[in-house]
């Protein structure tokens, strides 16, 4: 079974400190692994995703296939970064997308 | 490009009444995907509708239906609605063939509220 877990549903940190958002994930094949974005008033969008290996807006994730995490760093947060953030979870060759409950990440001034 | 476009935006129904959802996609995009999304929780996958067949299905009860067009706009329909129904409904669309195919762009939802 396909499975995404984000520990923190809230984080807080302060403008300027570094941020790291944790996903885990489960699924026995080869996965495909994504973070989507959710501003406020906004629609849930594409952040990046792992076989892309780029960094957006700052941010950048690592899949390690030894600890199924696949972490969503940036070492400086700025306060427009303060959003819902989901990992989201799609195996090979399937099209649906397992979403995590989301890490609300608030950039406190 | 308007990008992925749902009606209505919200919806107030009660319990037992049948409900319609629509979803136009992102132009090009022949592949749409819907998801429930109950308060607190990330979206959940419901069924994946491509050239007009539903090509993959969540864990949901045979109460959830829908329907693809041939211009890959999308419906779907909750029979018997109960108030668990209530939550924001979203689609996603995509490419179905190609190495990008799961890319989904998100619609900004319905909000539905089953009293």
């Amino acid at each position: 079974a396909q499975r995404v877990t984000q520990p923190e549903k809230l984080l807080s940190v302060f403008k300027g400190a570094p941020v790291e958002l944790k996903c885990n994930y489960s699924y026995s094949g080869s996965p495909e692994l994504f973070w989507y974005v959710q501003y406020s008033r906004q629609r849930l969008q594409l952040l990046l995703r792992h076989i892309s290996r780029e960094s957006i807006k700052g941010f950048t994730a690592d899949l390690n296939k030894g600890e199924t995490s696949f972490h969503l760093k940036k070492p400086f947060a700025q306060e427009e970064d303060s959003a819902m953030y989901y990992c989201a979870l799609g195996g090979q060759g399937a099209q649906k997308l397992v979403f995590g409950q989301g890490t609300r990440l608030t950039i406190n001034p | 490009d308007a990008g992925v476009t749902q009606s209505p935006t919200h919806l107030i129904k009660t319990r037992g009444q049948q409900v319609t959802l629509r979803c136009s996609p992102k132009s090009g995009h022949d592949t749409v995907s819907w998801y429930q999304q109950a308060l607190g929780q990330g979206p959940q996958f419901i069924f994946q509708y491509y050239e007009e067949e539903e090509r993959q299905r969540g864990n949901f009860p045979d109460r959830f239906s829908g329907h693809q067009f041939p211009n890959y706009s999308s419906e779907l329909n909750v029979n018997a609605l109960l108030l668990g129904d209530s939550a924001l409904y979203l689609c996603a669309s995509s490419l179905g063939k190609t190495g990008a195919k799961n890319i989904q762009y998100f619609g900004a939802g319905t909000r539905l509220s089953v009293l």
